[in-house]
């Protein structure tokens, strides 16, 4: 069975400084990997996804990465900003092995920049 | 602008009532979910349609149950015989459940969030 664990679960930055997301799963056989915003409250935004065969993807100041081997993906957020302010998810596609694929979330990692 | 639209936003229920959450979807897409979130855990599955007229179960489909009946709509209903319904649902749709680029890519609703009182 697939595993993902978000470190750490809250993270505290002053504005303007580059930070990394960590994203771990227990089973590399996946398809794909998604990362998402949530604000408080509220549903998910899809951020970025990354098929099994790319190694990155960037969005304006994000930047995810994935090593299937080692079963991580990193998000990278550059120059940031009070309004990145949220809790952030990463999910895993991976086949089920019963007739599906399946998506597993990680907990999310709650982001707070500071002004 | 296309996008999933959930109702009610918030919803209390007495303890022994069904409820029934909406979801409906402009995106043209075939596939849908229901996932439940509880605070300080990852979101979990609840159902998932894979197309109009068929549904599956997820990790934790006890005390719920769903229909499809028309592409746009995937509704849950929340039954009497949920033991622990207060969460924040959460439902979703992609283009499809295959593996090729964008197919299952998840856009999600802005949530219901159910008190049991």
């Amino acid at each position: 069975k697939q595993e993902v664990t978000q470190i750490p679960a809250a993270l505290s930055v002053p504005e303007g400084e580059n930070l990394v997301l960590n994203c771990s799963f227990t089973d590399s056989a996946i398809y794909n990997l998604q990362w998402f915003r949530q604000d408080p409250g509220k549903g998910l935004t899809s951020l970025l996804l990354i098929q099994s065969s790319q190694r990155e993807q960037t969005s304006g100041r994000l930047n995810a990465s994935l090593d299937k081997s080692s079963g991580r993906s990193t998000l990278y957020i550059a120059a940031s900003q009070p309004g990145d302010s949220a809790t952030y998810l990463c999910a895993v596609r991976w086949w089920s092995g019963a007739g599906s694929y399946q998506l597993t979330f990680g907990k999310g990692t709650k982001l707070s920049v500071i002004p | 602008d296309g996008g999933i639209t959930q109702s009610p936003k918030y919803l209390f229920r007495k303890e022994g009532q069904n409820v029934t959450l909406s979801c409906e979807q402009n995106l043209n897409h075939d596939a849908m979910y229901w996932y439940r979130q509880d605070p300080g855990q990852g979101l979990r599955l609840i159902y998932y349609s894979q197309i109009v007229n068929d549904f599956q179960k997820g990790d934790i489909a006890e005390g719920y149950s769903v229909s499809r009946e028309k592409k746009e709509s995937f509704p849950l209903t929340v039954t009497s015989a949920q033991k622990n319904p207060t969460a924040f649902y959460l439902c979703a749709s992609s283009p499809g459940t295959g593996v090729s680029s964008g197919a299952n890519v998840l856009t999600f609703g802005a949530g219901s969030r159910l008190t049991v009182l």
